[in-house]
């Protein structure tokens, strides 16, 4: 089974600052997706950014962006410009692409708690 | 346009009891996933429903069953309560074809198991 790992149980960043969330997976495959996920207290997971993993170009969301390193199985996100409604709880997630359009399931990592100071 | 509703937002069950929890999927999504998020954990894959046959599971036991109905509305069951089921229950949605682009999830259902 592929496993999602987040090494930082927790992140802080000043507001206006930017910083850096950290994911690493283990898979065998080579056509996957991959997603940074934010869990507010209100505990509805919302999709922050998205890569495939056949684009060698990292995805780009406002200031939301991913550095994607496959042969290092690394997939990381940054946030500028932080402001306090980023505060939450960010997943990494993976899915295999061998599961068609349909179907599919998500493996998430624990989450990194990030906490935005005025 | 409601996204996906899950009722209840919170649960106090006693070991033993079974427990129901429901999701109505977003308006013209057919497929459900259900997912359990431990406290300090992230969510774990439980099973997913399309066309209202389980189509895939997670490494969960039979205690955990589903169901979808042709409203592709789903329940999720769980029987015989231990203390370790308490937990964040997601449930997600999707259209047909698009559960990369599309996957949206409700607000969970908070079960406590005493």
């Amino acid at each position: 089974a592929q496993t999602v790992t987040q090494s930082q149980p927790e992140m802080s960043v000043q507001e206006a600052e930017t910083v850096t969330l950290s994911c690493t997976y283990d898979t065998s495959e080579s056509d996957y997706y991959l997603f940074w996920y934010k869990q507010p207290p209100s505990r509805q997971m919302i999709l922050v950014i998205r890569q495939e993993a056949y684009k060698q170009q990292n995805a780009t969301e406002n200031r939301f962006s991913v550095n994607f390193q496959k042969a290092a199985k690394s997939f990381s996100l940054k946030i500028s410009d932080s402001q306090l409604g980023d505060a939450a709880m960010y997943f990494c997630a993976y899915r295999s692409a061998s599961q068609g359009s349909t179907l599919g399931r998500l493996y998430f990592g624990r989450g990194t708690q990030l906490t935005v100071w005025p | 346009d409601a996204g996906v509703t899950q009722s209840p937002t919170h649960l106090i069950k006693t070991r033993g009891q079974q427990v129901t929890l429901r999701c109505s999927p977003k308006s013209g999504h057919d497929t459900v996933s259900w997912y359990q998020q431990a406290l300090g954990q992230g969510p774990q894959f439980i099973f997913q429903y399309y066309e209202e046959e389980e189509r895939q599971r997670g490494n969960f036991p039979d205690r955990f069953s589903g169901h979808q109905f042709p409203n592709y509305s789903s329940e999720l069951n769980v029987n015989a309560l231990l203390l370790g089921d308490s937990a964040l229950y997601l449930c997600a949605s999707s259209p047909t074809g698009l559960v990369v682009k599309k996957l949206f999830f409700g607000s969970g259902t908070q079960l406590s198991v005493l």
